[in-house]
């Protein structure tokens, strides 16, 4: 399977602030989404990234809160906008190889 | 009623034992059905996927999938201490250009007693 690694592995930031989470895999992958999962809970969908196309979201994600990028069949990033304490979470993106899908480390963010 | 159900326990089973592991969706259209299993502090690791009904085996694991019934399950012989995790029930479906849009269960703690 797809070797992936995500930037940063954790972060502690202010209310307001935004912050852009990189996700890298070691080969081309056409699908790859984006995963919150708040403490003590499962994991949500948030997006998906295809690349050449815009992001599509689930509901109760929008863009203007979580910006995705998708330059490359390699590379997305995810980006927490205007973070408030309720963004606190581990954010993961995940590849689909086959029908199979695949995680990160993920990313855990605090905000305070 | 939740999209994809599971028992969120614990479970506890003694070491040697087999450990079952239940989940329910509702959506009859799912295609795709995987378990992952999760470390604390860690991200989820695929261990199952299954696609059609029946059993399918991977070394100490049983996937079974019933779509009359929309359930799926997990069988873990020989458990382990080092079982002892979450496991986390997925349900694909369609999004466009895959059935990569997985819909996650609860999640099951599991404890695997020496």
């Amino acid at each position: 399977s797809a070797v992936i690694s995500q930037k940063p592995s954790r972060d502690i930031c202010q209310r307001g602030t935004s912050l852009t989470i990189q996700c890298q895999v070691d080969s081309q992958v056409t699908m790859m989404f984006w995963y919150r999962q708040q403490p003590g809970q499962s994991l949500t969908l948030i997006a998906t990234a295809n690349q050449g196309s815009e992001a599509t979201y689930e509901s109760g994600f929008v863009i203007d809160k979580f910006p995705i990028s998708r330059p490359n069949l390699t590379f997305s990033t995810l980006t927490v906008s205007n973070m408030s304490p309720e963004d606190s979470s581990i954010y993961l993106c995940s590849v689909e190889d086959g029908y199979e899908q695949y995680f990160g480390p993920g990313t855990r963010l605090t905000v305070t | 009623q939740k999209e994809v159900e599971q028992n969120s326990g614990p479970l506890s089973v003694p070491e040697g034992a087999i450990a079952s592991l239940n989940c329910t969706y509702s959506d009859r259209v799912s295609q795709s059905f995987f378990w992952y299993r999760q470390y604390s502090g860690k991200s989820p690791e695929l261990i199952m996927s299954i696609y059609s009904n029946g059993d399918k085996e991977d070394g100490r694991f049983t996937a079974q999938l019933n779509k009359a019934s929309q359930y799926v399950s997990l069988l873990i012989r020989d458990s382990q201490p080092s079982d002892s995790a979450t496991y986390l029930c997925a349900v694909g479906r369609w999004g466009g250009t895959s059935y990569g849009k997985l819909t996650f269960g609860q999640g099951t703690i599991l404890t695997v007693h020496p």
